[in-house]
């Protein structure tokens, strides 16, 4: 069983770049949700896909946006980089449920963006 | 809203110390509680959960207890190793898409 799995591991920006990030899930997931953890803190809920479409968004901007692919893969892009953009990016796989909840998220080993 | 508060950090332990990391949530409805564990420089690993009041997850020697009337979700390990080093976070999952996460306790276990 492969577990979530991200691309790049680093990553230098400077300020009004953009930036892809990647995320393999793990196998037999179909829902990937992305979280910001900044230097000290907390992961903080980006948003969340499940079957290719927006399933739930945290308190981020729209330059914030992603895409999830039919392989249940998924991309994180950032528009207009800002220096507090500088994070780690976290991506998590898991099963969504038909009654609506979710099982347990599984983390990748995350992204972590350096805007200069 | 749904919120989750970790004691702070750093906690300096001896090895085979007793380890309690207190964590006490607010929330609607009857939410999923999770310990994770972070190394430095990697991802998060899920260390234990629990999804309903009264039950206790448990994993390499860690302990937590889902108290409802307390609101609470401590972290307990009975001996320590320099191997436990780590930040823990305790978080939520309240029956939606989104964890929430408390701000993290840095562990570290001198030898």
């Amino acid at each position: 069983e492969t577990g979530v799995t991200q691309s790049p591991t680093h990553l230098i920006k400077t300020r009004g770049q953009q930036v892809t990030l990647r995320c393999s899930s793990q196998s037999g997931h179909n829902t990937v949700s992305w979280y910001q953890q900044a230097l000290g803190q907390g992961p903080q809920f980006i948003f969340q896909y499940y079957r290719e479409e927006e399933n739930g968004r945290g308190n981020f901007p729209p330059r914030f946006s992603g895409l999830q692919f039919p392989n249940y893969s998924s991309e994180l892009n950032v528009n207009a980089l800002e220096l507090d953009d500088s994070a780690l990016y976290l991506c998590a796989s898991s099963y969504y449920l038909i009654a609506g909840n979710q099982e347990t998220q599984y983390f990748g080993p995350g992204t972590r963006l350096l805007v200069l | 809203g749904n919120s989750v508060t970790q004691m702070e950090g750093p906690v300096t332990l001896s090895e085979e110390a007793f380890l309690t990391i207190n964590c006490t949530y607010t929330a609607t409805g009857y939410p999923s509680l999770f310990w994770y564990v972070q190394y430095p420089g990697e991802g998060l690993q899920l260390l234990l959960k629990a999804t309903k009041a009264d039950d206790k997850g448990s994993n390499k020697g860690f302990e937590a207890t889902y108290r409802k009337e307390t609101t609470s979700f401590h972290l307990e390990k009975g001996s320590v190793q320099v191997s436990d080093s780590a930040v823990y976070f305790c978080a939520l999952l309240p029956g939606t898409y989104k964890y929430i996460f408390g701000t993290g306790t840095r562990l570290k276990v001198l030898a």
